[in-house]
């Protein structure tokens, strides 16, 4: 399996619902950034944890971060139909970031 | 919008010939790293580039390879262009290890 990996892969919620998607890596990180991308465009930086945090707000989202357990959670509250879309997970390993799948997050009106 | 420029937005090769993609940095970003994202995938590292020199790479064959610029601005280059290569290519600038601003990416389809 691959660094890091989102699960679920797919998620369906009704607008104003929350939205809660994990991520697990396996190495040890200095930081963990969430990204989200629509429809194959270019990824938007969400928000970057560092390995001494365990948790950080932005808005509506919310991030924490389990280093014990090599895991991260993202949570968008009031989901709106704009929060569809793609949802990645990057840690930094070595001079690069590893990306997981990604999960697919579809909010209905 | 994170400042960072891709061309061409779109650009369909056949089998065997070469691509040059760009990239044009963020102001005061002096690291640029490249990614291929294949359709329903996660993006996946090709190389990075830091002050002109190549700083990582990831599991890609050398027939991928690139430049940074002393502005920073970036090439991928791409040789023998195979099926496979097919994707969207992206490019992400940052300040040294930080946060990366990805581009919009260029798609690439090899026929």
């Amino acid at each position: 399996s691959q660094q890091g990996e989102e699960d679920p892969q797919a998620l369906s919620i009704q607008e104003g619902e929350n939205a809660t998607m994990n991520c697990s890596y396996k190495t040890s990180i200095n930081n963990l950034q969430w990204y989200r991308q629509n429809s194959g465009r270019g990824l938007v930086h969400l928000i970057l944890i560092r390995s001494n945090e365990r948790e950080k707000h932005s808005g509506r989202l919310r991030v924490t971060l389990d280093t014990s357990k090599k895991s991260s959670s993202l949570l968008i509250t009031a989901s709106r139909a704009a929060d569809t879309a793609s949802y990645f997970c990057a840690t930094d390993v070595g001079q690069n970031f590893v990306f997981g799948p990604g999960t697919r997050l579809s909010v209905l009106p | 919008e994170t400042g960072v420029t891709q061309s061409p937005t779109h650009l369909i090769k056949t089998r065997g010939q070469q691509v040059t993609l760009r990239c044009s940095s963020q102001s005061g970003h002096n690291t640029v790293s490249w990614y291929q994202q294949a359709l329903g995938q996660g993006p996946q590292f090709i190389f990075q580039y830091y002050r002109e020199e190549e700083n990582g790479r990831g599991n890609f064959p050398p027939r991928f390879s690139g430049l940074q610029f002393p502005n920073y601005s970036s090439e991928l280059n791409v040789n023998a262009l195979e099926l496979d290569d097919s994707a969207l290519y992206l490019c992400a600038t940052a300040r040294q290890q930080e946060t990366q601003y990805f581009g919009p990416g260029t798609r690439l389809l090899v026929l």
